[in-house]
């Protein structure tokens, strides 16, 4: 299984302002992916991450609220842009292996005031 | 309809009883189904994962796939205090870069 972990582990920020989520696996690893999880709500896919190119996103998010990077094959790093307290929530990287094995990282907390 | 039903619970139950968790599904180009456990303020940790139908045991666990009805189950035997977690399912149609669809997760409470 892929180790996941991501920094920071939560953060409190200003609205108006940006936070650039960190992921790191432990191995190399096919795809990696960034999803957003709401109180007592499931995991929303918010894109895929795709190293070497642009990222490609769900329906409902783009590259200009959420720019991703993908530089190698195990680090990629997730922006939320000019927040709003609408973008509180859990923020949490993936990675998968093997066909459809896909691990998560612990998530990032991140409250908007 | 959602593509991925899933009961939210939450479901409580005395330790040492056998819990089913279920989740039902319409879209039939589904092949994979996982199960996910999330702890509270936790990321989810893959469970069990199963290809196509049958059945799949791992300790405690087993997971259970009907294709021919799109409904998944996770049976938990002799449930523990430690098993009280969000238990989510997730499925893909295998393309190899398909994403996974999740149901919303059901609360498990196990109580001593």
């Amino acid at each position: 299984s892929a180790v996941i972990s991501q920094k920071p582990s939560r953060d409190i920020c200003q609205r108006g302002t940006s936070l650039t989520i960190q992921c790191q696996v432990d191995s190399q690893v096919t795809m990696m992916f960034w999803y957003r999880q709401q109180p007592g709500q499931s995991l929303t896919l918010i894109a895929t991450a795709n190293q070497g190119s642009e990222a490609t996103y769900e329906s409902g998010f783009v590259i200009d609220k959420f720019p991703i990077s993908r530089p190698n094959l195990t680090f990629s790093t997730l922006t939320v842009s000019n927040m709003s307290p609408e973008d509180s929530s859990i923020y949490l990287c993936s990675a998968r292996q093997a066909r459809e094995t896909q691990y998560f990282g612990p998530g990032t907390r991140l409250l908007v005031l | 309809q959602k593509e991925v039903e899933q009961d939210p619970g939450p479901l409580s139950v005395p330790e040492g009883a056998i819990v089913s968790l279920n989740c039902t599904y319409s879209n039939s180009a589904f092949q994979y189904f996982m199960w996910y456990r999330q702890y509270s303020r936790k990321g989810p940790e893959l469970l069990m994962y199963t290809y196509s139908s049958g059945n799949k045991e791992d300790g405690r666990f087993t997971a259970q796939v009907d294709k021919s009805s799109k409904y998944i189950s996770l049976f938990i035997r002799d449930s523990q205090p430690s098993d009280s977690a969000t238990y989510l399912c997730a499925m893909s149609g295998g393309s190899g870069y398909s994403t996974l669809t999740f149901g919303k997760g059901t609360m498990l409470l196990v109580s001593p």
